[in-house]
């Protein structure tokens, strides 16, 4: 257990849908990074945010976009969703400054029909 | 594109062997590696990081790092059926504190 939690654990949307999915920061960390993870394949990098700011973007969309809470909590939006949209998305927190050691949620499953 | 390579297996070796997992990395400017483990249906549980070249041990668990050769492995020493799970190798990226992934490659632990 990393102290790291995420809601909901699944989520079954239609194409077009927005989605906004919650992740909670391990005690004593203040980053979070979102990944989105394909079936088979590994996470992917969609942003961090450090001081409720973006500080980093993969290559995304806009229509993916987060936020992050003084309490260093964190959501990612996703609007207009496409079937590919389908995965397990990932937060991941850690404490700036020491290296990147992230540690990971237990995920959210969403699946866009 | 900076690429994280990783063979995807399957990898599989019979109980009590040494597992040999072997990463390599495209970007020279990377500074921290890493070893997740992931099981199926999971999240990545992190086994091991290395930031310098060399050898690091933490119980049955050594990782390897090669910087000028960019490579770095995992070994898995007395291996387990319980070891059987996805190992992904992650690279930080020269945009701040974001990890660069591989495919991962798939253990078999076999009785």
């Amino acid at each position: 257990e990393t102290g790291v939690t995420q809601s909901p654990t699944h989520l079954i949307k239609t194409r077009g849908q927005q989605v906004t999915l919650r992740c909670s920061s391990q005690s004593g960390h203040n980053t979070v990074s979102w990944y989105q993870q394909a079936l088979g394949q590994g996470p992917q990098f969609i942003f961090q945010y450090y001081r409720e700011e973006e500080n980093g973007r993969g290559n995304f969309p806009p229509r993916f976009s987060g936020l992050q809470f003084p309490n260093y909590s964190s959501e990612l939006n996703v609007n207009a969703l496409e079937l590919d949209d389908s995965a397990l998305y990932l937060c991941a927190s850690s404490f700036a400054g020491f290296q990147d050691t992230q540690y990971f949620g237990p995920g959210t499953r969403l699946t866009v029909l | 594109q900076k690429e994280v390579e990783q063979n995807s297996g399957p990898l599989s070796v019979p109980e009590g062997a040494i597992a040999s997992l072997n990463c390599t990395y495209s970007d020279r400017g990377s500074q921290s590696f890493f070893w997740y483990r992931q099981y199926s249906g999971k999240s990545p549980e992190l086994i091991m990081f290395i930031y310098s070249n060399g050898d690091k041990e933490d119980g049955r668990f050594t990782a390897q790092l090669n910087k000028a050769s960019q490579y770095v492995s995992l070994l898995i020493r007395d291996s387990q059926p319980s070891d059987s799970a996805t190992y992904l190798c992650a690279v930080n990226m020269d945009s701040g504190y974001a990890l660069n992934f591989g495919k991962g490659t798939s253990l078999l632990v076999t009785p």
